[in-house]
């Protein structure tokens, strides 16, 4: 099970945003991040608790490790708004988080 | 640059079959897992579960007894039947390749499948 929070949050431009994620149980560095935005599939934006994706842009960023884990924009760009999920991929089922909802104040 | 796309029909009945297919271009089914995901309305994400390029079949225990997933090599694509559908089971389904192991994964970009 993923514990993803906040659930929802409110920033703005420029502002560092941070997501965290506990799992129930280790999935030592098994942990994607994505980013989805309204009607489109989710992209991955860090694999492997914080490599980033090719072509991802360097505010992003992740780290931890076992059943912590933090997701972090450095300077939150009003293109970043969307709804952002963890998933593990050490155990079956794989599991997402609940989402975390980023708009702009 | 390999893509998937989702097919079917977008409505199906209480209590009849969901069926979809996911067919590959740009790649070979071989050498990799392909796996099936929903997103109900306004909710998160749900794995359904994965079929290996071998055949082999892994469910979610949430939905195994309704889930049978399927693959042909011969024209690329694998599918998916969900039977004994009802309105939970409206969402927008994905299928994705890889996701259960290290490596980008690549996603389809959905379908909605309405119950009713």
């Amino acid at each position: 099970q993923l514990t993803q929070s906040p659930s929802s949050l409110s920033a703005s431009v420029g502002d560092r945003v941070t997501i965290t994620c506990q799992t129930s149980q280790s999935v030592d560095n098994y942990l994607n991040w994505y980013q989805q935005k309204p009607g489109k599939a989710p992209k991955l934006l860090i694999s492997d608790a914080s490599n980033l994706e090719p072509g991802v842009p360097s505010r992003f960023g992740g780290s931890g490790s076992r059943t912590d884990f933090t997701f972090t924009i450095s300077s939150l760009q009003p293109e970043d708004i969307a709804t952002y999920y963890c998933q593990q991929y050490d155990n079956l089922p794989l599991t997402f988080g609940q989402g975390t909802q980023l708009d702009l104040k | 640059q390999v893509e998937l796309q989702e097919s079917g029909p977008g409505r199906v009945r209480p209590s009849e079959t969901l069926s979809l297919t996911c067919s590959v271009s740009g790649g070979s089914i071989s050498g990799f897992y392909w796996n099936w995901l929903r997103q109900s309305p306004g909710k998160g994400l749900e794995w359904i579960g994965y079929i290996y390029y071998t055949g082999s079949t892994t469910y979610n225990p949430s939905l195994k007894s309704r889930v049978t997933m399927s693959r042909d090599m011969s024209t690329n694509q694998f599918s998916l039947q969900l039977k004994s559908v009802t309105a939970a089971d409206t969402a927008v389904y994905y299928c994705a390749r890889g996701l259960v192991e290290t490596g980008s994964p690549i996603w389809g970009q959905g379908t909605l499948v309405t119950v009713s």
